[in-house]
């Protein structure tokens, strides 16, 4: 079955570098249409869509963040990687990978748990 | 980007009851949407997709209808496992775009 887990730092400070990653396992980011999207949620506001990667190392990024955000899959690993630079206390949120295919309509079908990323000093 | 829109953006209802949700879209998506049920401390869960499409696994008292710019996601008869927050989300461009959500409370 498709499972996928966020890992990385609870606790970054302002200015620093985010890197989170995505370890997944049940399909090939090699199969064609299948997608890894990250999407984050501040504590009790809406879900942000902020990026996803394609079978085809396809990236898309959202433009508000572009400039802040790099998307990568290690083809060596099950893994995806966000890295959000110069982070603020704004970007304190819940951050979650999911897998998109076209079965599912290129919808987010599965999601990981979520890890809670906090900014501060 | 596109918006979209959700309401209400909360509303008080008792299990049994139909419960209609909206979602708005600031411009065309085709049947490009899908809704997303959400419970405290978990992880967004697939419902519905391409505006009508019931996802495996999901109870057959959800259903999606609409296409264009507006759609709409309704419970059947609300069962107390459905106090949750709804989101719908657009694929039919990038940047991808959630409504703001619509929180579903016991009465």
């Amino acid at each position: 079955q498709i499972t996928l887990k966020e890992t990385g730092p609870t606790l970054v400070k302002p200015t620093q570098t985010l890197t989170l990653t995505c370890t997944f396992s049940g399909f090939s980011l090699s199969t064609s249409g299948v997608g890894v999207g990250w999407i984050r949620q501040p504590p009790g506001k809406a879900l942000e869509w902020l990026a996803l990667i394609y079978w085809a190392n396809d990236k898309r990024y959202s433009p508000s963040l572009k400039s802040r955000l790099t998307i990568t899959h290690d083809t060596s690993k099950n893994e995806v990687t966000l890295t959000l630079t110069n982070m603020d206390p704004v970007d304190t949120a819940t951050y979650y990978c999911a897998h998109s295919e076209p079965s599912s309509g290129w919808f987010f079908d599965y999601w990981g748990q979520g890890t809670l990323v906090t900014v501060s000093s | 980007d596109i918006q979209m829109t959700q309401s209400p953006s909360s509303m008080s209802a008792s299990a049994g009851d139909r419960v209609t949700i909206t979602c708005r879209a600031s411009q065309g998506i085709s049947s490009w949407l899908a809704w997303y049920q959400q419970k405290p401390g978990k992880a967004p869960k697939l419902l519905i997709y391409g505006a009508s499409i019931l996802q495996s696994g999901v109870p057959s008292r959800f259903s999606g209808s609409g296409s264009g710019t507006d759609f709409t996601l309704t419970i059947s008869s609300l069962q107390p496992e459905d106090f949750a927050t709804y989101y719908c989300q657009q694929a039919a461009s990038f940047p991808r775009t959630f409504g703001q959500g619509t929180k579903v409370e016991i009465k």
